[in-house]
């Protein structure tokens, strides 16, 4: 079945740093991808999707590009501040039972 | 905007009792879903309901169930509890089924002993 994997956490990195989190993917079809974001104690919240290939989702600084070839949706931030510190959820939506599939999820700790 | 509400906000059940989380939208959303998350294994879908009336099984469905009698609400009810139960549940809808955003809740976090 379709699945999605991402690295494990925690990332830690100091304010102003370059965040890389990496997601790759495993799907039958075409499915859109997601980065959802949960800060602490609150629930999931959509940060940015592609619903293509090639397609570049942004939002807040991050963005993620929709990689066919390589089956991967990387999220990237030039400049992270302390206010990103939260954990990251990549997912895809299976076309064939109209689910979203997430991730484990990685946690990003940045430090002043 | 409330969006998803979810109640209660957290609590502890013992073992082989019965308890209801329940979850509303006031999106007109079509399609609701619960997950529940676990530390190292991310969310995983119990049940979903593409329509009010319908509803199906996710990836663990097992000592749950749904219903769905208006678009509105969408409750969880856990028969009879067991510890590993224990976990934090989130129910999130999209106006349609497919590739949609999902709009999650606040989450209930439920501890079974």
């Amino acid at each position: 079945g379709d699945s999605v994997t991402q690295m494990e956490g925690p990332v830690t990195l100091s304010e102003e740093a370059f965040l890389t989190i990496n997601c790759t993917y495993t799907a039958t079809g075409y499915p859109s991808l997601f980065w959802y974001v949960q800060y602490p104690g609150e629930g999931l919240q959509l940060l940015l999707k592609a619903t293509k290939a090639d397609d570049k989702g942004s939002n807040k600084g991050f963005e993620a590009t929709y990689r066919k070839e390589t089956t991967s949706f990387h999220l990237e931030k030039g400049s992270v501040q302390v206010s990103d510190s939260a954990v990251y959820f990549c997912a895809l939506s299976d076309t064939g039972f109209q689910k979203l599939v997430f991730g484990t999820g990685t946690r990003l700790l940045v430090s002043p | 905007t409330a969006g998803i509400t979810q109640a209660p906000t957290s609590q502890i059940l013992a073992a082989g009792r019965s308890m209801t989380l329940r979850c509303t939208q006031d999106m007109r959303h079509n399609a609701m879903y619960w997950y529940r998350q676990d530390l190292g294994l991310g969310l995983r879908l119990i049940h979903y309901s593409n329509t009010a009336g319908t509803t199906g099984k996710g990836e663990v469905p097992d000592g749950y169930s749904v219903s769905r009698a208006n678009t509105d609400d969408f409750p969880l009810t856990l028969a009879s509890a067991v510890p590993s139960q224990t976990s934090v549940y989130f129910c999130a809808s999209s106006e349609l089924a497919g590739q949609e955003t999902q709009y999650f809740g606040p989450g209930t976090r439920l501890l079974v002993l």
